[in-house]
């Protein structure tokens, strides 16, 4: 099964407007962290949010917010105010068993997101 | 503070030859790791290195193999190329410390082979 799923190949948005992108996940591990990175076409991985499996409020970093549901474990990413250069692919990535140290990130397939004038 | 620096940003290799990719991490970061994005595939993890011990490895052949030295850098060496292995070959660094250290990533390799 995959354990980072982003069903959304696409999306367009008009400036200004919001957009969720979606990204559900499955893992059995108690202690797991989600991360959404933004990839421009020139190929650089830009963090943008974060949130861990035992953060009691979602998590919001300037435009950016989580809207985290672990019992349904879907993680969807929410831009406000969308801008031209938030034109991009979307990658939702979860780390599993943060208390082991280990650093590694499974992705999902990502998300094309095209913002319009 | 200088970012994750990959080098080289392009490459051309043809089957058979081996390869080597370099990486320095951002200041402090003593945790490297390696991915490998293609589109049919996506992003891949490749492996982590941290205090030049190898501490986590993905689901890739024996081709492919890395090191990081006292400094934190890192290399990535794939031998008897293939051209399923061109790819976009990233490198992320990170801090230790509390889990909620995001990895930072470089620009990326851009390997093809011919």
């Amino acid at each position: 099964a995959q354990k980072i799923t982003q069903t959304q190949p696409g999306m367009f948005v008009q400036e200004k407007e919001a957009v969720t992108l979606d990204c559900t996940y499955d893992t059995s591990d108690p202690s797991y962290g989600l991360f959404w990175y933004k990839q421009p076409s020139s190929g650089e991985m830009i963090f943008l949010i974060y949130q861990g499996s035992y953060d009691q409020q979602n998590a919001t970093e300037g435009r950016y917010s989580l809207n985290f549901q672990k019992a349904r474990k879907s993680a969807n990413l929410v831009i406000s105010a969308s801008q031209l250069g938030d034109s991009a692919m979307y990658f939702c990535a979860m780390r599993e068993g943060l208390d082991t140290g280990r650093r590694a990130l499974t992705f999902g397939s990502g998300t094309r997101l095209q913002v319009q004038p | 503070k200088a970012g994750v620096t990959q080098t080289p940003r392009y490459l051309i290799k043809t089957r058979g030859q081996q390869v080597t990719l370099s990486c320095s991490p951002i200041s402090g970061h003593r945790s490297v790791s390696w991915y490998q994005q293609t589109p049919g595939q996506g992003l891949q993890f490749l492996f982590e290195y941290f205090s030049e011990t190898q501490r986590n490895k993905g689901n890739f052949p024996g081709r492919f193999s890395g090191r990081q030295f006292s400094n934190s850098r890192s290399e990535m060496n794939v031998s008897t190329l293939e051209l399923g292995d061109s790819a976009l070959y990233l490198c992320a660094s990170s801090l230790e410390g509390t889990y909620n250290q995001p990895q930072h990533f470089g620009d990326g390799t851009r390997l093809s082979i011919l």
